[in-house]
């Protein structure tokens, strides 16, 4: 089955700049969207279509996408960015949606 | 605004069948797709499947053979069962708005989840 691959643990201290990457073989084909999940709360969206923030997400959050990796970027990291954050696509077929394993991003 | 609310019995026991409801406010039925999310204890996200604006189903490979998805337009719910649970079903479950109105839209919309136990 298909799978999209990201580090288990990001750490990160207070105003720097938080990066976490997402592979898979299909992702130059298929949008992907990234997702933060703090404890006891239901993932959230905070990119879309590799780059794109939805309205509320702020602006510290971006994404970029290289062949088969994408990244999601924290810039000026906050003690409130603490959860996981998962990234989603589609696998190369357009049959079945899959999420990456989860990264946790810890602020120091 | 749009809003889901999952509801169900919180425990199901093994080879039984897990039967869940989402309820919708703030969108219709037809004009979106809805998917299922699953979170086991401690473990990343799962997708279950969803629901097309058309009618039909998608899931993945993993529950195909166990899982139906329906809705109910009168209602404003999108159903998920699964039958033949195992313990390895325990899990939260969400149900979740395509923002985009096909099938792999980004999830803009999610429900609070409710935990679901298979014990006997």
């Amino acid at each position: 089955s298909y799978e999209l691959t990201q580090p288990p643990s990001v750490s990160v201290s207070p105003g720097q700049t938080a990066r976490i990457t997402c592979s898979g073989d299909a992702l130059p084909k298929q949008d992907t969207y990234w997702y933060q999940q703090k404890p006891g709360q239901a993932p959230v969206l905070v990119i879309y279509k590799d780059s794109g923030r939805p309205s509320g997400i702020p602006e510290r959050f971006s994404g970029s996408s290289s062949g088969t990796r994408v990244t999601l970027t924290i810039s000026g990291v906050q003690a409130e960015d603490e959860a996981d954050y998962y990234c989603q696509a589609a696998d190369s077929s357009g049959t079945y949606y899959v999420f990456g394993s989860g990264t946790k991003v810890t602020v120091l | 605004q749009v809003q889901l609310q999952e509801s169900g019995p919180g425990l199901v026991k093994p080879s039984e069948t897990l039967s869940l409801k989402c309820s919708i406010s703030g969108d219709s039925l037809r004009g979106s797709y809805w998917s299922w999310v699953r979170q086991a204890p401690g473990r990343g996200l799962e997708w279950i499947g969803y629901l097309s604006s058309y009618g039909s189903s998608n899931f993945d490979v993993s529950v195909r053979s166990r899982a139906t998805i329906t809705g109910d337009t009168s209602k404003s719910q999108v159903s998920l069962t699964l039958s033949s649970v195992t313990a390895a079903d325990t899990a939260v479950y969400y149900c979740a708005r395509h923002a985009d109105g096909y099938n792999f839209s980004p999830l803009d919309y999610w429900g609070q989840g409710i935990l679901v136990t298979v014990a006997s």
